[in-house]
């Protein structure tokens, strides 16, 4: 099945870095999503991106679909104490294929924030 | 409006019982997914309805494991009997279409058989 390596793990920075975190897969998605999980809840979408190439902003927040389709990253610049929890990426398939209308999900990255 | 609704929030069983978990969708959205969450395996799709029918089911672990949508607006997953490894939180997201891929969840079931 499909899968989505990411990297890092786990990160543990100070209030005011920027935070950078990628997926990678072996197999093509038409989608590729942001989302972040706070303790105790769902995760919530942050950003999403529907176009090989397109780099996408929401706030401090920075995402690009890599050019092969099999790549994304995130970036969040100027990180605060409240940008603490579980990033995670997703990708979606293609329509008309049994992966359309599903996300696979990376392992996530956990970010603490050190004030 | 009301989000994605699950109960219970925490489950305590004992292995052997029968454990149902809730969900009611926003309204208004045709697609529904059951995902469970562990540290091990993180966020594992278990199976997803379209229009209270169920696509793709093969994430479902094993017969023990059962999901209903009788209608649009209610769904259960049913583990029974349960086991130790199925501990983990269990959460339902709903879409109104498969096109953005934006899920929305609710809150989670955390399950723990003893």
């Amino acid at each position: 099945g499909q899968q989505l390596n990411q990297s890092p793990q786990s990160m543990f920075i100070q209030e005011g870095e920027d935070v950078s975190m990628n997926c990678t897969s072996s197999s093509i998605f038409n989608t590729w999503l942001w989302y972040k999980q706070d303790p105790g809840e769902g995760p919530v979408l942050l950003i999403a991106l529907y176009k090989a190439g397109e780099l996408t902003s929401n706030g401090r927040l920075t995402a690009q679909f890599g050019i092969t389709r099999k790549d994304s990253f995130l970036n969040i610049s100027a990180s605060i104490p409240s940008d603490v929890g579980i990033y995670f990426c997703a990708g979606q398939g293609n329509a008309g294929g049994t992966s359309y209308g599903k996300l696979t999900f990376g392992q996530g990255t956990i970010l603490t924030v050190h004030p | 409006d009301a989000g994605v609704i699950q109960s219970p929030r925490h489950e305590v069983t004992e292995m052997g019982q029968e454990v149902t978990l809730r969900c009611k969708p926003i309204s208004g959205h045709d697609y529904l997914f059951w995902y469970r969450q562990t540290m091990m395996r993180g966020l594992e799709l278990l199976i997803y309805f379209n229009n209270n029918v169920p696509i793709d089911d093969s994430g479902m672990p094993e017969d023990r494991f059962s999901a209903k949508m009788p209608n649009a607006s209610f769904s259960t997953l049913k583990i029974q009997p349960s086991e130790p490894r199925d501990s983990a939180v269990y959460f339902c997201a709903s879409s109104p279409g498969p096109y953005t891929g934006e899920l929305f969840f609710g809150e989670g079931s955390r399950l723990t058989v003893l």
